[in-house]
């Protein structure tokens, strides 16, 4: 199966820092996703991006989170001011095509916001 | 709010066992259902992607039905192994929008005993 992969695997910041967290996709996979699973809860749907742009968000995904490309390949989530309750597995996933095609997902970074 | 609900939260079987569990979602704005096996520490591996109402897929031991019209889908697996031991999450991707958001359900936990 393709892989992605993700780093860092652990990241432990305070509260009012900014991380990024970073995701290398399937090559020739166009569409990227976040989403996030907080302990105990349901993963769930951040932002989800095409040609250098965001196609859909959604309301988690507030003015303290964006995405980007920034060399063409890897794929980042900023958190700029991190929260309390922004602790959570954060999943990056990368499909080929836009409409039934299976999203793959990286094992995941574990944000720990103290 | 569109809801995704899986059954049994968790499940502990005998090596050898066969099992089943459902995974219900919103029979309107039907698109596509995800079936997904996700072991600890480890990046959830895509399974099926379902679109057709009595579309039933295989993939070894595992097997998926799905019906839209009553908004429901079963995974078997058939003898289960140690190495089947994970979390099984169902995701629903609803008709229209931009992308390809997924909708998860709580996943269902199977502990298989040797």
């Amino acid at each position: 199966e393709p892989e992605v992969t993700q780093t860092p695997s652990h990241q432990v910041t305070q509260m009012g820092q900014e991380v990024i967290l970073r995701c290398v996709p399937i090559s020739n996979h166009l569409y990227f996703y976040w989403y996030r699973q907080i302990l105990g809860q349901k993963v769930e749907f951040l932002v989800s991006f095409y040609n250098n742009e965001i196609s859909e968000k959604s309301e988690i995904f507030d003015d303290q989170f964006s995405v980007e490309r920034p060399d063409g390949s890897n794929f980042t989530l900023k958190i700029r001011s991190t929260k309390l309750e922004d602790s959570a597995m954060y999943f990056c996933a990368n499909g080929r095509g836009p409409s039934t095609d299976t999203q793959y997902f990286g094992p995941g970074t574990r944000l720990t916001v103290l | 709010i569109l809801n995704v609900e899986q059954s049994p939260q968790s499940l502990h079987v005998q090596e050898g066992d066969s099992t089943n569990f459902t995974c219900s979602f919103p029979s309107s704005n039907f698109y596509a259902l995800h079936w997904y096996r996700w072991e600890t520490a480890k990046s959830p591996e895509a399974l099926f992607v379902m679109t057709l109402n009595g579309d039933e897929k295989k993939k070894g031991r595992i097997s998926a039905t799905l019906n839209t019209k009553e908004g429901y889908s079963y995974l078997y697996i058939k003898g289960s192994q140690p190495e089947d031991s994970a979390t099984y999450l169902c995701a629903f991707r609803p008709y229209g929008g931009a992308t390809n958001k997924l909708i998860f359900g709580t996943g269902t936990l199977l502990a298989v005993q040797p």
